[in-house]
């Protein structure tokens, strides 16, 4: 069946930019997170939305990261006013219950 | 919160050896303990998971084992091959059940070599 999709794959984007990147996760699944992977480094939390529940905003950096789900599907996050520290991959992943599927990730690239 | 330590950052076998990769959890609440391995240019794949309930689990060449009391668990890879080299990534979480955010080790490059 389909997985956890996102778009797009690549953005590149100057400094001080707004940028939306996307995700389609899989069907059925109540919840949806959104993590960062920098260069060479582990996953980093960003945050969950679970059902009609609050999102757990957790791990946004700044103010300048947010993000929402729409209908319970899909899910866009937004950084505004990039900055180079931005450049990461961001991934999606959704669940049912605790097992988290990944999509193949956003490569962003901040110039 | 959560802190997952990760150890080895790299580690080479050869072809038929096994791999065994560490990691330990500071918070005691943690119940679920996801193991993913990474290719290059993709996302994560669950590989494997355990919950606190279990000292062992097992499937086919891979097994995880989980020591509640030390908090530390392990990842075992048995005859490996080639098509096993990839950056695998250690997680907890509190949600058994339920869903909840992961933590990640820093994850370990695993390189079969022939």
């Amino acid at each position: 069946g389909a997985g956890v999709s996102q778009s797009p794959s690549n953005k590149v984007t100057e400094k001080g930019k707004d940028v939306e990147l996307r995700c389609d996760p899989i069907s059925g699944h109540t919840a949806l997170y959104w993590y960062r992977q920098s260069l060479g480094q582990g996953l980093e939390f960003l945050i969950y939305f679970q059902g009609n529940s609050a999102p757990d905003k957790s791990g946004l950096p700044s103010d300048r990261f947010s993000a929402e789900r729409t209908g319970g599907s899909v899910s866009t996050l937004t950084i505004q006013r990039t900055q180079q520290e931005d450049s990461a991959v961001y991934l999606c992943a959704s669940s049912y219950l605790n097992e988290q599927f990944f999509g193949p990730g956003t490569r962003l690239t901040v110039l | 919160g959560e802190n997952v330590e990760q150890h080895p950052s790299t580690l080479s076998v050869q072809e038929g050896d096994s791999a065994v990769i560490k990691c330990t959890y500071s918070d005691s609440a943690s119940n679920y303990f996801p193991w993913y391995k990474q290719e290059l240019g993709k996302g994560p794949q669950l590989i494997i998971d355990i919950r606190s309930n279990v000292g062992e689990k097992k499937d086919q060449r891979i097994a995880v084992t989980l020591n509640k009391t030390a908090k530390h668990f392990s990842l075992h890879i048995t005859e490996t091959q080639p098509e096993d080299s990839a950056v695998y990534f250690c997680a907890a979480s509190q949600g058994t059940g339920t869903a909840s955010k992961l933590t990640f080790g820093t994850g370990t490059r695993l390189q079969v070599t022939l």
